[in-house]
């Protein structure tokens, strides 16, 4: 998977808890992003990350923050999980100099 | 914002057969249309992708077309075998934004 991994691969929570989701990556690309699949609506994207601490909104931002601190790692947080933010979560590198995505292995996240 | 959707959701064909999906687009400006096949349980993966100044790509088995003025663009497997089922999503992409089709499980009979 190109040199990208998430944790945990697997999660269960309860409604009301945060949960961080983890992207690691070891490609030094300058762009990471982080989509979620959901039956009929193909991947959607959360958020985005264009350099160290430079964020950006995506399609289905709402209930999701993100955070850079370095450029290997894009952390995924949902402050206050709801039962439908249960789905599978994917994060994509970029180079800067290329328009394709690596996708990384995905988390399944449930919330009860 | 862009809107992209595909068809169809399912298709069966029997092995050596050929399989086309379509899609459409929304937003003229798009500029990069790659296609991404998933297998159970995995990240997608690119298998093709297509530039807007470019009308059509080959690569062996694998094509794909591009018709800007009517947006869309589709993919074309020849030959297929069973390794080829999978769910394959298109895309289209205008700078940090890409917006997926919802997705064609393909399922090559053997």
């Amino acid at each position: 998977d190109a040199g990208i991994t998430q944790s945990p691969r697997h999660k269960v929570t309860e409604t009301g808890t945060p949960v961080t989701l983890r992207c690691h990556q070891t490609e030094n690309h300058r762009y990471m992003y982080w989509y979620r699949q959901d039956p009929g609506h193909g991947l959607r994207l959360i958020h985005y990350s264009y350099g160290v601490k430079d964020t950006d909104k995506g399609e289905v931002s709402d209930g999701y923050s993100v955070s850079r601190s370095k450029t290997e790692d894009f952390l995924l947080t949902l402050e206050s999980a709801t039962s439908s933010q249960t789905s599978v979560y994917f994060c994509a590198i970029k180079d800067n100099s290329d328009n394709e995505q690596f996708f990384g292995p995905g988390t399944r996240l449930t919330v009860l | 914002g862009e809107n992209v959707e595909q068809h169809p959701s399912t298709l069966s064909v029997q092995e050596g057969d050929s399989a086309v999906i379509k899609c459409t687009y929304s937003d003229s400006a798009s500029n990069y249309f790659p296609w991404y096949k998933q297998e159970l349980g995995k990240g997608p993966q690119l298998i093709i992708d297509i530039r807007s100044n470019v009308g059509e790509k080959k690569d062996q088995r694998i094509a794909v077309t591009l018709n800007k003025t009517a947006k869309h663009f589709s993919l074309h497997i020849t030959e297929t075998q069973p390794e080829d089922s999978a769910v394959y999503f298109c895309a289209a992409s205008i700078h940090n934004d890409m917006r997926f089709g919802a997705g064609t499980r393909l399922t090559v009979k053997p």
